[in-house]
Protein backbone atom coordinates (compact mmCIF):
# COMPACT_ATOMS: atom_id res chain seq x y z
CA UNK A 1 0.00 0.00 0.00
CA UNK A 2 1.05 3.65 -0.30
CA UNK A 3 2.48 5.45 2.72
CA UNK A 4 2.51 9.51 2.16
CA UNK A 5 5.82 9.58 1.06
CA UNK A 6 6.75 6.33 -1.09
CA UNK A 7 6.57 6.03 -4.94
CA UNK A 8 3.27 4.83 -6.43
CA UNK A 9 2.42 1.52 -6.00
CA UNK A 10 -0.44 -0.61 -8.41
CA UNK A 11 -2.74 -3.16 -8.02
CA UNK A 12 -4.77 -5.12 -9.98
CA UNK A 13 -7.96 -6.57 -9.63
CA UNK A 14 -10.46 -8.70 -11.47
CA UNK A 15 -14.08 -7.23 -11.99
CA UNK A 16 -16.85 -8.22 -9.35
CA UNK A 17 -13.90 -8.87 -6.74
CA UNK A 18 -12.99 -6.65 -3.41
CA UNK A 19 -10.59 -4.40 -3.56
CA UNK A 20 -7.94 -3.11 0.21
CA UNK A 21 -5.97 -0.19 -0.76
CA UNK A 22 -3.71 0.88 2.11
CA UNK A 23 -2.23 4.34 3.49
CA UNK A 24 0.42 4.86 6.24
CA UNK A 25 0.26 7.93 7.70
CA UNK A 26 3.19 9.12 9.68
CA UNK A 27 1.59 12.16 12.22
CA UNK A 28 0.21 10.61 15.28
CA UNK A 29 -1.88 13.70 16.18
CA UNK A 30 -3.57 13.70 11.99
CA UNK A 31 -7.28 13.37 13.70
CA UNK A 32 -9.12 13.31 10.07
CA UNK A 33 -8.64 11.23 6.96
CA UNK A 34 -9.62 11.64 3.18
CA UNK A 35 -10.00 9.16 0.80
CA UNK A 36 -9.64 10.57 -2.77
CA UNK A 37 -10.44 8.98 -6.34
CA UNK A 38 -8.43 10.79 -9.49
CA UNK A 39 -9.39 9.14 -12.80
CA UNK A 40 -6.57 9.94 -15.57
CA UNK A 41 -6.89 13.92 -16.66
CA UNK A 42 -9.49 14.72 -14.03
CA UNK A 43 -9.01 16.15 -10.54
CA UNK A 44 -9.39 14.41 -7.24
CA UNK A 45 -12.58 12.94 -6.36
CA UNK A 46 -14.02 12.94 -2.77
CA UNK A 47 -14.74 9.41 -1.58
CA UNK A 48 -15.19 9.14 1.92
CA UNK A 49 -13.50 10.39 5.15
CA UNK A 50 -13.25 9.30 8.82
CA UNK A 51 -12.83 11.19 12.00
CA UNK A 52 -10.28 9.43 14.76
CA UNK A 53 -12.77 8.97 17.10
CA UNK A 54 -14.18 6.30 14.76
CA UNK A 55 -12.34 3.31 13.31
CA UNK A 56 -14.83 2.51 10.80
CA UNK A 57 -16.80 3.96 8.27
CA UNK A 58 -19.13 2.56 5.52
CA UNK A 59 -19.94 4.69 2.23
CA UNK A 60 -21.49 3.35 -0.88
CA UNK A 61 -19.74 0.04 -1.71
CA UNK A 62 -16.74 1.61 -0.28
CA UNK A 63 -15.77 1.08 3.80
CA UNK A 64 -12.67 3.25 5.34
CA UNK A 65 -10.99 1.50 8.32
CA UNK A 66 -8.71 3.29 10.67
CA UNK A 67 -5.83 1.71 12.38
CA UNK A 68 -4.72 4.30 14.99
CA UNK A 69 -2.26 2.06 16.94
CA UNK A 70 -0.26 1.29 14.05
CA UNK A 71 -1.28 4.75 11.97
CA UNK A 72 -2.74 2.86 8.45
CA UNK A 73 -5.99 3.19 6.80
CA UNK A 74 -7.33 1.22 4.45
CA UNK A 75 -9.84 1.94 1.78
CA UNK A 76 -12.42 -1.26 0.58
CA UNK A 77 -14.01 -1.24 -2.19
CA UNK A 78 -16.81 -3.93 -2.85
CA UNK A 79 -17.47 -5.42 -6.25
CA UNK A 80 -14.69 -3.76 -7.55
CA UNK A 81 -16.28 -2.30 -11.26
CA UNK A 82 -14.12 -0.80 -14.25
CA UNK A 83 -14.98 2.12 -13.59
CA UNK A 84 -13.58 1.98 -9.99
CA UNK A 85 -10.10 1.82 -12.14
CA UNK A 86 -7.82 4.96 -10.92
CA UNK A 87 -5.56 6.21 -8.44
CA UNK A 88 -6.56 6.52 -4.86
CA UNK A 89 -4.89 8.44 -2.30
CA UNK A 90 -5.09 9.07 1.01
CA UNK A 91 -4.68 12.39 3.26
CA UNK A 92 -4.23 13.54 6.69
CA UNK A 93 -5.02 16.69 8.48
CA UNK A 94 -1.53 16.59 10.57
CA UNK A 95 -0.99 18.23 13.94
CA UNK A 96 -2.80 21.87 12.78
CA UNK A 97 -5.85 19.51 11.91
CA UNK A 98 -6.70 22.37 9.48
CA UNK A 99 -7.43 21.93 5.74
CA UNK A 100 -4.52 24.11 4.97
CA UNK A 101 -1.94 21.37 6.63
CA UNK A 102 -3.20 18.67 5.00
CA UNK A 103 -0.77 16.07 3.40
CA UNK A 104 -1.64 14.09 0.80
CA UNK A 105 0.13 10.60 -0.45
CA UNK A 106 1.39 9.81 -3.98
CA UNK A 107 -1.57 7.11 -4.31
CA UNK A 108 -2.07 3.61 -5.79
CA UNK A 109 -3.08 2.61 -9.19
CA UNK A 110 -6.14 0.25 -8.88
CA UNK A 111 -6.59 -1.38 -11.95
CA UNK A 112 -9.70 -3.47 -12.62
CA UNK A 113 -9.79 -6.08 -15.29
CA UNK A 114 -13.25 -7.17 -16.29
CA UNK B 1 -24.10 23.19 -9.66
CA UNK B 2 -21.09 23.30 -11.67
CA UNK B 3 -18.68 22.63 -8.51
CA UNK B 4 -15.42 24.23 -8.77
CA UNK B 5 -14.47 25.28 -12.38
CA UNK B 6 -10.98 25.76 -13.92
CA UNK B 7 -9.81 27.59 -16.79
CA UNK B 8 -7.78 26.71 -19.26
CA UNK B 9 -7.81 22.73 -19.54
CA UNK B 10 -4.05 22.89 -20.66
CA UNK B 11 -1.33 26.01 -21.47
CA UNK B 12 2.09 26.29 -22.83
CA UNK B 13 4.28 28.92 -21.86
CA UNK B 14 7.65 30.65 -22.69
CA UNK B 15 10.07 31.24 -20.15
CA UNK B 16 9.55 34.20 -18.57
CA UNK B 17 6.04 34.84 -19.30
CA UNK B 18 3.14 35.33 -17.15
CA UNK B 19 -0.68 33.90 -17.05
CA UNK B 20 -3.67 33.42 -14.64
CA UNK B 21 -5.04 30.43 -13.65
CA UNK B 22 -8.16 30.80 -12.77
CA UNK B 23 -10.51 28.88 -10.64
CA UNK B 24 -14.08 30.00 -9.71
CA UNK B 25 -16.80 27.96 -7.42
CA UNK B 26 -20.88 27.97 -7.40
CA UNK B 27 -20.79 26.26 -3.87
CA UNK B 28 -20.84 29.47 -1.66
CA UNK B 29 -17.55 27.72 0.24
CA UNK B 30 -15.50 30.41 2.05
CA UNK B 31 -12.05 28.18 2.22
CA UNK B 32 -10.11 28.21 -1.52
CA UNK B 33 -6.83 26.52 -2.42
CA UNK B 34 -4.45 26.05 -5.03
CA UNK B 35 -2.13 22.89 -5.59
CA UNK B 36 -0.04 21.61 -7.81
CA UNK B 37 0.70 17.56 -8.64
CA UNK B 38 4.04 16.86 -10.04
CA UNK B 39 4.15 12.97 -11.66
CA UNK B 40 4.69 10.25 -8.34
CA UNK B 41 4.19 13.10 -6.02
CA UNK B 42 1.57 13.91 -3.36
CA UNK B 43 -0.44 17.00 -3.63
CA UNK B 44 1.58 20.64 -2.42
CA UNK B 45 -0.49 23.33 -1.57
CA UNK B 46 0.69 26.92 -3.36
CA UNK B 47 -1.68 29.64 -1.51
CA UNK B 48 -4.85 29.48 0.10
CA UNK B 49 -7.79 31.92 1.61
CA UNK B 50 -9.54 31.26 3.83
CA UNK B 51 -12.33 34.35 2.50
CA UNK B 52 -12.60 37.31 0.17
CA UNK B 53 -10.06 39.36 0.95
CA UNK B 54 -7.62 37.36 2.76
CA UNK B 55 -4.82 34.81 1.42
CA UNK B 56 -2.14 33.06 3.12
CA UNK B 57 1.24 31.05 2.02
CA UNK B 58 1.12 27.18 1.54
CA UNK B 59 3.93 25.10 1.17
CA UNK B 60 5.43 26.15 -2.05
CA UNK B 61 4.70 29.52 -3.17
CA UNK B 62 7.91 31.45 -4.71
CA UNK B 63 6.77 32.59 -8.17
CA UNK B 64 3.19 32.82 -7.76
CA UNK B 65 0.89 35.21 -6.82
CA UNK B 66 -3.14 35.08 -5.85
CA UNK B 67 -5.68 37.31 -4.85
CA UNK B 68 -9.84 36.66 -3.73
CA UNK B 69 -11.84 39.76 -4.61
CA UNK B 70 -15.00 37.80 -4.24
CA UNK B 71 -15.97 34.22 -2.85
CA UNK B 72 -16.43 32.65 -5.81
CA UNK B 73 -12.97 33.89 -7.64
CA UNK B 74 -9.28 32.77 -6.69
CA UNK B 75 -6.90 33.33 -9.63
CA UNK B 76 -3.26 31.78 -9.04
CA UNK B 77 -0.86 33.95 -10.96
CA UNK B 78 2.63 33.09 -12.19
CA UNK B 79 4.56 36.59 -13.05
CA UNK B 80 7.88 34.92 -14.73
CA UNK B 81 7.10 31.65 -15.43
CA UNK B 82 9.88 28.93 -15.15
CA UNK B 83 10.51 25.30 -16.14
CA UNK B 84 10.18 23.83 -12.96
CA UNK B 85 6.62 25.24 -12.79
CA UNK B 86 5.71 22.98 -15.57
CA UNK B 87 2.68 20.67 -13.11
CA UNK B 88 -0.84 20.25 -13.01
CA UNK B 89 -2.57 22.77 -11.01
CA UNK B 90 -5.98 22.35 -9.25
CA UNK B 91 -7.99 24.44 -7.53
CA UNK B 92 -10.27 23.27 -4.26
CA UNK B 93 -12.40 24.65 -2.09
CA UNK B 94 -14.10 23.41 1.42
CA UNK B 95 -17.13 24.68 3.73
CA UNK B 96 -15.31 24.71 6.52
CA UNK B 97 -11.68 25.11 7.18
CA UNK B 98 -10.96 22.01 9.22
CA UNK B 99 -12.47 18.68 9.02
CA UNK B 100 -14.32 19.02 5.82
CA UNK B 101 -13.48 17.21 2.48
CA UNK B 102 -11.95 19.70 0.24
CA UNK B 103 -13.40 19.90 -3.51
CA UNK B 104 -11.62 19.48 -6.61
CA UNK B 105 -11.72 21.34 -10.24
CA UNK B 106 -10.11 19.29 -13.12
CA UNK B 107 -7.20 21.25 -13.37
CA UNK B 108 -4.78 23.43 -15.88
CA UNK B 109 -1.88 21.53 -17.40
CA UNK B 110 0.62 23.63 -17.62
CA UNK B 111 4.23 22.81 -19.62
CA UNK B 112 7.11 25.67 -19.13
CA UNK B 113 9.93 25.52 -21.87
Amino acid sequence: GESVGLHLPTLSVQEGDNSIINCAYSNSASDYFIWYKQESGKGPQFIIDIRSNMDKRQGQRVTVLLNKTVKHLSLQIAATQPGDSAVYFCAENGSGGSNYKLTFGKGTLLTVNP
Amino acid sequence: NAGVTQTPKFRILKIGQSMTLQCAQDMNHNYMYWYRQDPGMGLKLIYYSVGAGITDKGEVPNGYNVSRSTTEDFPLRLELAAPSQTSVYFCASSYKGDNSPLHFGNGTRLTVT
